[in-house]
């Protein structure tokens, strides 16, 4: 079975400081991991993506995820946080093509910038 | 270019109707899911079609839920004998092909009273 954490429901950061959203996550095989963005009444929104490669992955926005195998985690990050990244941030995984094609979501961690 | 939609965006029923959501993927997509997503918590997978079969249905949590994407496009998402546990918000997303990132419609919020 593969599953995902996001071991805070909010994070909290001032504006123009850097931001970590933590996800971990549990697959068989080598995982596809995603980092979706939902705002108020919206669907969600697609930010980023690991499937291989560079462990560093860039997605929209000025966010980023690095990719640790070892500790099985894909934290989102952003060097300068704004106060319209405030939003509700998801991570999601799902196997190799072998396996199951769905996502697993985490719970989601929201963001809050303050001004 | 146009997005997944979704419609209706807002539907309120009584225990034990019948719905139908619908989902538009996006042109070309042949692969779509359905989720559903509770208050306060991640998206949940219910079935995944790919072109007009659905290829995992593991997700749906019993019979009374059932889904069909007849011309491999559109996709209905059929919920019988409804009950108030079944309010939620139900997401679709698309994708080009499996293993790239799903694109999703903004949602149907289902309201059972």
């Amino acid at each position: 079975a593969q599953s995902v954490a996001q071991p805070e429901d909010q994070v909290n950061v001032a504006e123009g400081n850097p931001l970590t959203v933590k996800c971990t996550y549990s697959v068989s095989g080598n995982p596809y991991l995603f980092w979706y963005v939902q705002y108020p009444n919206r669907g969600l929104q697609f930010l980023l993506k690991y499937i291989t490669g560079d462990n560093l992955v860039k997605g929209s926005y000025g966010f980023e995820a690095e990719f640790n195998k070892s500790q099985t985690s894909f934290h989102l990050k952003k060097p300068s946080a704004l106060v319209s990244d405030s939003a509700l941030y998801f991570c999601a995984v799902r196997g190799p093509l072998t396996g199951r094609r769905a996502l697993t979501f985490g719970s989601g961690t929201r963001l809050q910038v303050q001004p | 270019g146009a997005g997944v939609s979704q419609t209706p965006s807002n539907k309120v029923t009584e225990k034990g109707k019948y719905v139908e959501l619908r989902c538009d993927p996006i042109s070309g997509h042949t692969a779509l899911y359905w989720y559903r997503q509770s208050l306060g918590q991640g998206p949940e997978f219910l079935i995944y079609f790919q072109g007009t079969g659905a290829a995992d249905d593991s997700g749906l949590p019993n019979d009374r839920f059932f889904a069909v994407r007849p011309e491999g496009s559109v996709s209905t998402l059929k919920i019988q004998r409804t009950e108030r546990g079944d309010s939620a918000v139900y997401l679709c997303a698309s994708s080009p092909q499996v293993g790239n990132e799903q694109f999703f419609g903004p949602g149907t919020r289902l309201t059972v009273l």
